[in-house]
Order: C-alpha cells, then structure tokens, then sequence
C-alpha cells in the first residue's frame, strides 16, 4: 500500500516552463515532506522540505505548496532548465521515524 | 563533506549465488538503510538500522537479510538470489532526529542483475 502517491510518473516540460509534480497522503500524523531529486547514476538527495504548518516553501526556483486540508502537497520548478532533468520523489515522515517515499517523477526539460 | 560509498556500481549474479552488497558511511551517522528501485514503484525499504547490531524490517524484507556489525558498515545479503531481486539498491543513513535532522544522503547505487 503506497503511503504517498506521486504523479505524474513522467513529464516533459520546455525549457523557460514551469514543472509541477504533485503527491497525496492519507496519514495525517504525516509532519515532515521533503522533496528528493536524483540525477541519472546518481543515489537521490535532499531538495527542499516542509513542514505542514505552512502552505508554501521557496528556496531558488523551487517551491513547495502545501494543502493540509486536502492531504496534498506540490513541487513547482520555475524557469525550468535542462540541468533540472532528473527523477523527483516526494516523501513523508512522522516525527523521528522512517521515510516514505513516493513512487518518483522523471523530468525532462528540453531546450 | 557526507560520504556514502557502496562496494559496487555494477553487479551481476547467477540465480541462487550468496550475494553481498556493501554500504559504508563517514558520518558517524545512527541510522543505516537498504533500499531497492524499480521503475515506477519507487524505493521501497528493505532493511534499516538504527544502531550497531540492530536491525528492524522495512516493507519488503523477504530474501533479505542485514548486518551491521560496526556503525559505519551496513551489508545487504541475498542469501540465495532469484531473478526478480534485479534491481537497483540504494543505501543511505541518517542522524536520528526529526524533520531536516533525519535527512537522509544516500549512496549512488549498486545495479545487480541476476541471471
């Protein structure tokens, strides 16, 4: 059972647009959601995180919107750039506890 | 700057060798964990660790088995590896903590295939 559901499953988005992946969650002891980003051949890293409490975090051309009535949450890549292609996974966590990810977003941005 | 390293990049097994995957972190970090990627399912937890010789189940630990022996090295084993255990494996470790605190870095991964 998929704790957090990721879509869409791939994404092709032109160079200058904007890229929106989006997740859903049924947990709400959920209190944590970062956002992980893999690049080809590499193990995925830490993006940009949330914390239920607010409904937007911004860091560059990233944000996180956050909708805790309907249990969903979205990443936004602005001006996306050819070197933003990678495979994004949205997760969740209750307090000190293990992560659950999504099931993962490749994106391509073409020039 | 965070290191984690895995024995091997690439891997190819035949269908019931012992096969180990090794994991090494320079962290000092607690928490140690083991998981596999498949297209379109994501990465599913395997095994973690939270301390040295401790190990807990993930979602899928069937055909796995763990050790952790030092707090810097956790080993993956498939005791008797089967075809549909191809895949790619990912570990990574943590702090123990919450939130930002529990970030997890992760290794760049070791694709086995197994024929």
């Amino acid at each position: 059972q998929q704790q957090v559901k990721q879509s869409p499953q791939s994404l092709i988005v032109q160079k200058g647009g904007i890229s929106i992946i989006n997740c859903a969650y049924e947990n709400t002891a959920f209190d944590y959601f970062p956002w992980y980003q893999q690049f080809p051949g590499k193990g995925p890293a830490l993006l940009i995180a949330i914390r239920p409490d607010v409904s937007e975090k911004k860091e560059g051309r990233f944000t996180i919107s956050f909708n805790k009535s309907a249990k969903q949450f979205s990443l936004h890549i602005m001006d996306s750039q050819p070197g933003d292609s990678a495979t994004y996974f949205c997760a969740a966590q209750t307090g000190a506890n293990n992560l659950f990810f999504g099931t993962g977003t490749r994106l391509t941005v073409i020039p | 700057d965070v290191k984690v390293t895995q024995s091997s990049r690439y891997l190819v097994k035949r269908t019931g060798e012992k096969v180990f995957l090794e994991c090494v972190q320079d962290m000092d970090h607690e928490n140690m964990f083991w998981y596999r990627q498949d297209p379109g399912l994501g990465l599913r937890l395997i095994y973690f660790s939270y301390d040295v010789k401790m190990k807990e189940k993930g979602d899928i630990p069937e055909g796995y088995s763990v050790s952790r022996e030092k707090k810097e090295r956790f080993s993956l084993i498939l005791e008797s590896a089967s075809t549909n255990q191809t895949s790619m494996y990912l570990c990574a470790s943590s702090l123990i903590g919450q939130g930002r605190a529990n970030e997890q870095f992760f290794g760049p991964g070791t694709r086995l295939t197994v024929l």
